[in-house]
């Protein structure tokens, strides 16, 4: 049984740029959530998806964006990336009510 | 924003001593929850306290949750060298699969 998958691996873009990570949930799964976590610090909530839609979102502007397909995998996109958008993006699933499973992470670099 | 902070920062202690690291966090919760981090990859999933208990075991691990306090203590007994990670806490405010908020996290490096 497959755990949280999430590509690419890691990602290196320019200042205004435009990204998409994506996020396979563990098998029986239907929620995902990410997290963009800055070097040295804890995992930030960014937005969960269930259901297709956006459940909950955290204090990131609308550059951030993400969306659910009916398999239950996602994605997050990042539109005119900054400097500040260099990250560790975390994404997890779970089944409602249950803990949250994390996937490798993503690196995301921007120069 | 961090709903917590760990303490220490950092940790560094010799193989086969006890750990112990600390989380306070500000507002009510439902659950605390303890991660474990490996050289900034994905986050393991180590366990779970919900609001209404005050200790947990599991396996090498003891959690302890004072909600009057707002805070909560890992215990790693007998360290091995794999236990060296970053330790974080993360609380969830809602009755089910809500957003986590993490704290923000101990080194704890052991030294064989």
């Amino acid at each position: 049984d497959a755990g949280v998958t999430q590509s690419p691996t890691h990602l290196i873009k320019t200042r205004g740029q435009q990204v998409t990570l994506r996020c396979s949930p563990k098998s029986g799964h239907d929620t995902v959530s990410w997290y963009q976590q800055a070097l040295g610090q804890g995992p930030q909530f960014i937005f969960q998806y269930y259901e297709e839609e956006e459940r909950q979102r955290g204090n990131f502007p609308d550059r951030f964006s993400g969306h659910q397909f009916p398999n239950y995998s996602s994605e997050l996109n990042v539109n005119a990336l900054l400097l500040g958008d260099s990250a560790l993006y975390l994404c997890a699933s779970s089944l409602l009510s249950s803990e949250q499973f994390f996937g490798p992470g993503t690196r995301l670099t921007v120069l | 924003s961090q709903q917590g902070e760990e303490d220490p920062q950092a940790l560094s202690i010799q193989e086969g001593e006890n750990a112990t690291m600390n989380c306070s966090y500000k507002t009510s919760i439902n659950n605390l929850q303890w991660y474990r981090q490996n050289s900034g990859r994905g986050l393991v999933h180590l366990i779970l306290i919900r609001s209404n208990e005050r200790e947990k075991h599991s396996g090498r691990l003891r959690v302890t949750l004072d909600t009057s306090k707002k805070s909560s203590s890992l215990l790693i007994t007998a360290s091995r060298a794999a236990d060296t990670a970053s330790y974080f806490c993360a609380t969830e405010t809602g009755f089910g699969n809500e957003k986590l908020t993490f704290g923000t996290g101990t080194r704890l490096t052991i030294i064989p």
